[in-house]
């Protein structure tokens, strides 16, 4: 799997969007980019995936770049309980098996 | 919809004693995953079931831990005998079959070995 690398942590102002990116260089054309979040005591929760479309659903938006070195994961109305570690995971095939979890983003939503 | 429930929630036990965690998937989910934290590392995989079949278990330490899922439901993970680096939370997720990038995790079982 290809290795990614995100900013250790960030802030967002509440009702504000957030923009957390990740790169990905040596993605290959059949890695998916799964986003993945963990509020702190619980377990990781998925959030959206992507192949090289951008990809909405009801909890963010996924924007890939046209190369696919690196994405963005859009939360639009950043609340306090999107608090939280984001994890950007590059994965073979459509179904990932095993996940890959590196250290994350810390979002810190600011009230 | 139930989620992915785990017992213990919380486990401490002295080296060299054993302590089975056990996981219940979501019901109709066939896949089903074993992963922990240890102190200060990232979330590993453990192994993965499908049904109750092994399909992918290279993330597992070593042969003192021993995953089951008799009859493709509940899963039990043993660990005999507990080492002091054994501590951690030990997650499970679930997801169905063609979807497996889409894990539903559950709260995690901390594990204590003092």
């Amino acid at each position: 799997d290809a290795k990614t690398t995100q900013p250790t942590s960030m802030d967002c102002a509440e009702g504000r969007a957030a923009n957390l990116p990740c790169n990905h260089s040596t993605i290959s054309g059949n890695e998916y980019v799964y986003w993945y979040r963990q509020i702190h005591s619980q377990g990781p929760q998925y959030i959206i995936h992507g192949l090289k479309n951008n990809e909405t659903n009801e909890m963010a938006s996924l924007i890939i770049t046209e190369d696919r070195k690196s994405s963005t994961l859009i939360l639009p109305h950043a609340t306090l309980r999107d608090t939280a570690v984001y994890y950007c995971i590059v994965s073979l095939s459509g179904s990932a098996r095993q996940l890959t979890f590196g250290s994350g983003t810390q979002l810190t939503v600011l009230p | 919809e139930a989620g992915v429930t785990q017992f213990p929630s919380h486990s401490v036990i002295e080296k060299g004693q054993t302590v089975t965690l056990r996981c219940d998937p979501i019901s109709g989910h066939d896949n089903l995953y074993w992963y922990r934290r240890v102190m200060g590392k990232e979330i590993k995989f453990l192994l993965h079931f499908v049904k109750e079949s092994k399909q992918d278990e290279s993330g597992m330490p070593n042969n003192r831990f021993l995953a089951e899922r008799t009859g493709g439901t509940y899963s039990t993970l043993k660990v005999q005998p507990a080492e002091l680096e054994d501590s951690g939370v030990y997650f499970c997720a679930s997801s169905p079959i063609g979807r497996g990038y889409e894990q539903y995790f559950g709260p995690g079982t901390r594990l204590t070995v003092t």
